[in-house]
This record gives structure tokens, C-alpha cells and sequence, in this order.
């Protein structure tokens, strides 16, 4: 299995709900990614677990809570979303837990949508 | 910080014509290189990546790219591309040492090949 999953493929939400994202890889990759991709533009870093410890956090805005269950899976928590905060949300894994170094497979995302 | 600079944002070429996209970056210290693809309506894919030893690297699709660290450089080139490559190409930095797992994408370039 060399795929990265992510569920919903798409949301809508309002900005008083609270809605996850999951993401899921079965690589035994030991890191784990989370980016935003707005249209026409590249995906941004947001966060980095390695080993299921969050080591990167990009001075991302509370309303967006990561979380790292097990090794396989990582979950995007959203509350109190603006709209501006709509776009795709990519997850990714790489093999090592010295994230960033090796290479890093993608999930198609979920394009989500705040109203 | 490190930053990535893609030369061109759209390029047209025809079919069988050479394709080379530019990639500069920036980063005081050791850096890992790639280059990802996204096909339409598909998710992000490694095309091909440099850690050490060769600077001339070759990737899938008879893509290759050549890092040349005095220019701070990485460009991707094919001698002859085929409407199947059609697609968006982003130019990644992975920093080394403290800065491990801060992926850094360049903000893409468009390419469309005429049939």
C-alpha cells in the first residue's frame, strides 16, 4: 500500500461548526504532514508530527488543532473557521521521523469550503 | 528562512519541443531539492529529487534536473515533451539540520504542451 488518504474528499461548513479532517498511510512512514493549497498557489507547510510528536507548528491560528492518534493516522480539527480559510488540505507522510529530509507522498486532499 | 523562486509561471511549448524550468533557492545551509508534478485532477507526485553525490539527477517520464550549488540552483529540464506533460510543477527545499521538515514550495509553474 503506497497511498496516503484523506476523508472528506470535500466539506462545506459553517463558521460555528466544528468538523475533522483525516488522514491516513499505511507506509509506516514516521512522519507525518499537514499543508494548505489555496488556488493557483503552492501548498504551505502547517504542520509536522515525527513520531507522533508535533515538531513543527507554523505560527498557525488556534482554530485549527492538529492531532496524531497513532503512526498511521493524523486528524485536522476545525473550529471557528473564517472563510478566507478555504482551500485544499493536503496531508502528507515521509518514511523517517527526521521529517523533511526524505522524500513525501501526498493525499489528494480535501477541498473545503467555510460559508 | 528559506525561500524558492520559480522563473516562469506559465510556459506553452508544442509537442517534441525542450523544456527547461528554472528553480533558484534560498538557504544558508544544507538543503534537500525536489521537484513535484500535478497532473489535472490528480494529487501532487514526486518527479524527481537530489540529496547528495550527482548533481544531475534523472527522474521518472525522462525528466532530469541538475542542482548546481554555486547558483543556488535546480532546474528541470526534458529534451522533448509530450502532451501528457501538461501539468503544474513546483520546485520544493527541505532544510537540513534545525530547520528539518520546513518544506518550502516555489510558487509553481503552468505547463501546457500543444498537440
Amino acid at each position: 500500500d503506497t497511498e496516503v488518504t484523506q476523508t472528506p474528499k470535500h466539506l462545506v461548513m459553517g463558521m460555528t461548526n466544528k468538523k475533522s479532517l483525516k488522514c491516513e498511510q499505511h507506509m509506516g512512514h514516521r512522519a507525518m504532514y499537514w499543508y494548505k493549497q489555496k488556488a493557483k498557489k503552492p501548498p504551505e507547510l502547517m504542520f509536522v508530527y515525527s513520531y507522533e510528536k508535533l515538531s513543527i507548528n507554523e505560527s498557525v491560528p488556534s482554530r485549527f488543532s492538529p492531532e496524531c492518534p497513532n503512526s498511521s493516522l493524523l486528524n485536522l480539527h476545525l473550529h471557528a473557521l473564517q472563510p478566507e480559510d478555504s482551500a485544499l488540505y493536503l496531508c502528507a507522510s515521509s518514511q523517517g521521523g527526521l521529517a523533511g529530509v526524505e522524500t513525501q507522498y501526498f493525499g489528494p486532499g480535501t477541498r473545503l469550503l467555510v460559508l | 528562512a528559506q525561500s524558492v523562486s520559480q522563473h516562469n509561471h506559465h510556459v506553452i511549448l508544442s509537442e517534441a519541443a525542450s523544456l527547461e524550468l528554472g528553480c533558484n533557492y534560498s538557504y544558508g545551509g544544507t538543503v534537500n531539492l525536489f521537484w513535484y508534478v500535478q497532473y489535472p485532477g490528480q494529487h501532487l507526485q514526486l518527479l524527481l529529487k537530489y540529496f547528495s553525490g550527482d548533481p544531475l539527477v534523472k527522474g521518472i517520464k525522462g525528466f532530469e534536473a541538475e542542482f548546481i550549488k554555486s547558483k543556488f540552483s535546480f532546474n528541470l529540464r526534458k529534451p522533448s515533451v509530450q502532451w501528457s506533460d501538461t501539468a503544474e510543477y513546483f520546485c520544493a527545499v527541505n532544510a537540513r539540520g534545525t530547520n528539518a521538515g520546513k518544506s518550502t514550495f516555489g510558487d509553481g509553474t503552468t505547463l501546457t504542451v500543444k498537440p
